[in-house]
């Protein structure tokens, strides 16, 4: 079946350093969704990408999609004690299911 | 607030209890969605409902059971439940391929 691959699986930096997480999927996808959810909360969708080498930008983060539409990136650029969290990517195939990722959880140091 | 609400937040059962975690949704989204976390493990599949009065297994079903109430509600039952459904359960809801998916706030369930 349908598994999307995230990596890393943790990532340290200090404040004002760059983040990336990177997601695979084994098949291709329809759409690719990144969500953010906080220490002790809910997953809070993000975006979500359609189009194949699709980048899109919010502020200090920026999105992109394969050109294959099988791998995603979300990069943050200087980051904040409040980018703390765990950043998931989901695969939509088509169907009714949407695969996550296993979660890239970013630690900022001050 | 528009959104997804879940009830309880918190639970504690023994081994063997049954109960259900009630799910409602008033964004008038077809298709609703039971996910558990575990550390680790990311957000995995129970149960999904495409649409009002459909229901079918995600990835890890065994254990559990759904019911689509109607439009806005979804639960989730635990018929006779086991220490290795010890989770944070999470409903979601969305309307299929177009926008990303709503959650709730989540339970977290212990089973001692």
């Amino acid at each position: 079946g349908q598994q999307v691959m995230q990596i890393p699986q943790y990532q340290h930096v200090q404040e004002g350093e760059d983040f990336t997480t990177y997601c695979n999927s084994s098949t291709t996808l329809s759409n690719i969704q990144w969500y953010k959810q906080r220490p002790g909360g809910h997953p809070v969708f993000l975006i979500q990408l359609v189009k194949s080498g699709e980048v899109k930008k919010q502020k200090r983060l920026t999105f992109q999609f394969g050109e294959a539409k099988k791998n995603s990136s979300l990069h943050i650029t200087a980051t904040q004690t409040t980018d703390v969290g765990t950043y998931f990517c989901a695969g939509y195939d088509g169907g009714f299911k949407t695969i996550f990722g296993a979660g890239t959880r970013l630690f900022v140091k001050a | 607030n528009a959104g997804v609400t879940q009830t309880p937040k918190f639970q504690v059962l023994k081994t063997g209890q049954s109960m259900t975690l009630q799910c409602a949704q008033d964004m008038n989204h077809n298709s609703m969605y039971w996910y558990r976390q575990d550390p680790g493990m990311g957000l995995r599949l129970i149960y999904y409902s495409a649409s009002e009065g459909t229901t079918d297994k995600g990835e890890v079903p065994n254990g559990y059971n759904v019911s689509r109430l109607n439009k806005r509600e979804f639960s989730l039952r635990l018929e006779s439940a086991a220490p290795s459904q010890t989770s944070v359960y999470f409903c979601a809801s969305s309307e299929v391929g177009v926008f990303g998916y709503t959650f709730g706030s989540g339970t977290r369930l212990t089973v001692v």
